[in-house]
């Protein structure tokens, strides 16, 4: 079984600070994590991945992922934050390296203030 | 390059009624995923079509089915529509020889009255 949660319902940062949004998985064997957004009223846009390699991984807009083995974790983050930045984001996990099953988190609100 | 492209946006439906939902993969992806997200919850997955079987499904009932056609397009239709029913339905294409990211359509909302 393979399981990700977000524990963060909602993270606040305010425009330039850096932000981080936290993910915790769990999964049978390797873990192929990955990063959504979802924009109101939209599907969800692909940011970045982790299969295997370097720990810190860079994606689309500037963001980039830290995934830990030994905690279990892949936090999503960003240097500098911009109020457009402000979205849902997903976390989500499979233990399959083709495009099966995956398993997503609850989500985070990102609010951005100016 | 035509991303993933879903139809219809929008409908609603009535308990007790049948939906069908259509999903075109993006260019040159031969697997398709379909996912049920409620509101204020994650994507949960429904199943997966790949040479036009069905490969994976989760814990939905068999009022959900799928089929995918030669072209790697994909329906989902579900049967006896509950009022639970209501949520963005998610179509998510993939490539099975190169590719481990699916990347998702703009999604169908479904309302059942």
């Amino acid at each position: 079984a393979q399981s990700v949660a977000q524990p963060e319902d909602q993270v606040n940062v305010a425009e330039g600070n850096p932000l981080t949004v936290k993910c915790t998985y769990s999964v049978s064997g390797n873990p192929y994590l990955f990063w959504y957004v979802q924009y109101p009223n939209r599907g969800l846009q692909f940011l970045l991945k982790y299969i295997t390699g370097d720990n810190l991984v860079k994606g689309s807009y500037g963001f980039e992922a830290e995934f830990n083995k030994s905690q279990t974790s892949f936090h999503l983050k960003k240097p500098s934050a911009l109020v457009s930045d402000s979205a849902l984001y997903f976390c989500a996990v499979r233990d399959l390296p083709d495009a099966g099953k995956s398993t997503f988190g609850d989500g985070t609100t990102l609010t951005v203030k100016p | 390059d035509a991303g993933v492209t879903q139809s219809p946006t929008h409908l609603i439906k009535t308990r007790g009624q049948q939906v069908t939902l259509r999903c075109s993969p993006k260019s040159g992806h031969d697997t398709v995923s379909w996912y049920q997200q409620a509101l204020g919850q994650g994507p949960q997955f429904i199943f997966q079509y790949y040479e036009e079987e069905e490969r994976q499904r989760g814990n939905f009932p068999d009022r959900f089915s799928g089929h995918q056609f030669p072209n790697y397009s994909s329906e989902l239709n579900v049967n006896a529509l509950l009022l639970g029913d209501s949520a963005l339905y998610l179509c998510a294409s993939g490539d099975s020889i190169s590719g481990n990211t699916i990347y998702f359509g703009e999604g169908s909302w479904l309302t059942v009255v």
